[in-house]
């Protein structure tokens, strides 16, 4: 079975400052992994994902995040908070292979972006 | 091209109801997934359409169920309303079969109360 533990239910950063959200996997199979943002009263929207090429990938909107096998990690990250990237972000995993595209989904971290 | 497009966007039910929701899935997509974002929480996998077939399931009861149509929109049913079935829930298209492709595209989803 899959999972994702999100870190953190509520980060806040300063305007400019560092962005650090914190999400760890467990799978038994290697896994595909992504960060989806999510607007107040909006569907998910992809900012990046992880399908074993480079361990390190960058997304939209100056976001990046590192692949870590060792720590089964995925953090998120950006160097300069912007107000607009206040909303909750979301960690999900999916198996490799199959049929199955099914997404398992962290609980969620609300980013709060202080001016 | 579109992306995914649900309706109604809000709906409120009286508990014993049965609901239906829709989705269009974006152009050129043949998979649909379902997932129910009860408040607070991330997106639970209910259950996934490949070419008119549901080949994947979360743990949901059967009174969730759904269609898949040819021109690959989708229905999701829940027969005998709960209060604990007050949710969003969001529908997401991919195309199936293209294994470059690991991402959905999510629909802003329908805010369903029971009442």
């Amino acid at each position: 079975a899959q999972s994702v533990t999100q870190l953190g239910s509520h980060v806040s950063v300063s305007e400019g400052a560092l962005v650090l959200l914190r999400c760890n996997y467990s799978s038994s199979v290697p896994p595909y992994l992504f960060w989806y943002v999510q607007y107040p009263n909006q569907g998910l929207q992809l900012l990046l994902k992880y399908t074993s090429a480079a361990t390190l990938v960058k997304g939209i909107n100056g976001f990046e995040a590192e692949f870590k096998k060792s720590e089964t990690s995925f953090h998120l990250t950006k160097p300069s908070a912007h107000m607009s990237d206040a909303a909750e972000y979301f960690c999900a995993v999916r198996n490799s292979g199959g049929s199955n595209y099914k997404l398992t989904f962290g609980k969620g971290t609300l980013l709060t972006v202080n001016p | 091209e579109t992306g995914v497009t649900q309706s109604p966007t809000h709906l409120i039910k009286t508990r014993g109801q049965q609901v239906t929701l829709r989705c269009s899935s974006q152009s050129g997509h043949n998979t649909v997934s379902w997932y129910q974002q009860a408040l607070g929480q991330g997106p639970q996998f209910i259950f996934q359409y490949y070419r008119e077939e549901e080949n994947g399931r979360g743990n949901f009861p059967p009174r969730f169920s759904g269609l898949q149509f040819p021109n690959y929109s989708s229905e999701l049913n829940v027969n005998a309303l709960e209060l604990d079935d007050s949710a969003l829930y969001l529908c997401a298209s991919t195309q199936g079969g293209a294994p470059t492709n690991y991402g959905y595209t999510f629909g802003s989803g329908t805010r369903l109360t029971v009442v």
